[in-house]
């Protein structure tokens, strides 16, 4: 079975400073997809970034960027230039033919 | 364009009811997926329909079903409540489902009390 693991429940990060919040996954598939999803106390789910694994190169969307290591089944966020609301839950995501959640990553910004 | 439309955004029942969920997607897009968010067991994936049909299915009782009418809008439906039960719903939307590169578009939820 697909698992995703996120291991740290809660991250604090100053404004304008950098966090990278960790997501590892456990698959036996070659092609995949990876997302990083954000969810604000609004609750609606956005979608941050997305890598197909396939792409050894990371993505990079604006001040958010990933770095993928798929030999070691490894997923992790980088927020650059951390704005206040980008407080929320952040949630690593793995698909294949349906869409396995890690436990989530609390990330609170701080002035 | 529109989102993705969940309804009811709140709603609150008794142990035993059962009870309906609604989805419409975005305009164009013909899979609809629904989610369970729970404290305890985070998000879990129910199932996915696309063109009416269910291509896929999560580890839910089937106490725990669901439908897509021709126009993609979709619904889930719970029996028989329990107190479990009670959770965010999130549905996701999308052109073709989980192929490919394709982007899933979610609502803003559905919570579900149950007493």
């Amino acid at each position: 079975a697909q698992t995703v693991t996120q291991s740290q429940p809660e991250m604090s990060v100053q404004e304008a400073e950098t966090v990278t919040l960790s997501c590892t996954y456990d698959t036996s598939e070659s092609d995949y997809y990876l997302f990083w999803y954000k969810q604000p106390p609004s609750r609606q789910m956005i979608l941050v970034i997305r890598q197909e694994a396939y792409k050894q190169q990371n993505a990079t969307e604006n001040r958010f960027s990933v770095n993928f290591q798929k030999a070691a089944k490894s997923f992790s966020l980088k927020i650059s230039d951390s704005q206040l609301g980008d407080a929320a839950m952040y949630f690593c995501a793995y698909r294949t033919r349906k869409l396995t959640f890690g436990t989530g990553t609390r990330l609170q910004v701080t002035l | 364009k529109a989102g993705v439309t969940q309804t009811p955004r709140y709603l609150i029942k008794t142990r035993g009811q059962q009870v309906t969920l609604s989805c419409s997607p975005i305009s164009g897009h013909r899979s609809v997926s629904w989610y369970q968010q729970t404290p305890g067991q985070g998000l879990q994936f129910l199932f996915e329909y696309f063109s009416e049909t269910q291509r896929n299915k999560g580890n839910f009782p089937g106490r725990f079903s669901g439908r897509q009418f021709s126009n993609s809008r979709s619904e889930m439906n719970v029996s028989t409540l329990e107190l479990g039960d009670s959770a965010l719903y999130l549905c996701a939307s999308s052109v073709t489902g989980f192929a490919g590169a394709n982007v899933l578009t979610f609502g803003a939820g559905s919570r579900l009390t149950v007493l």
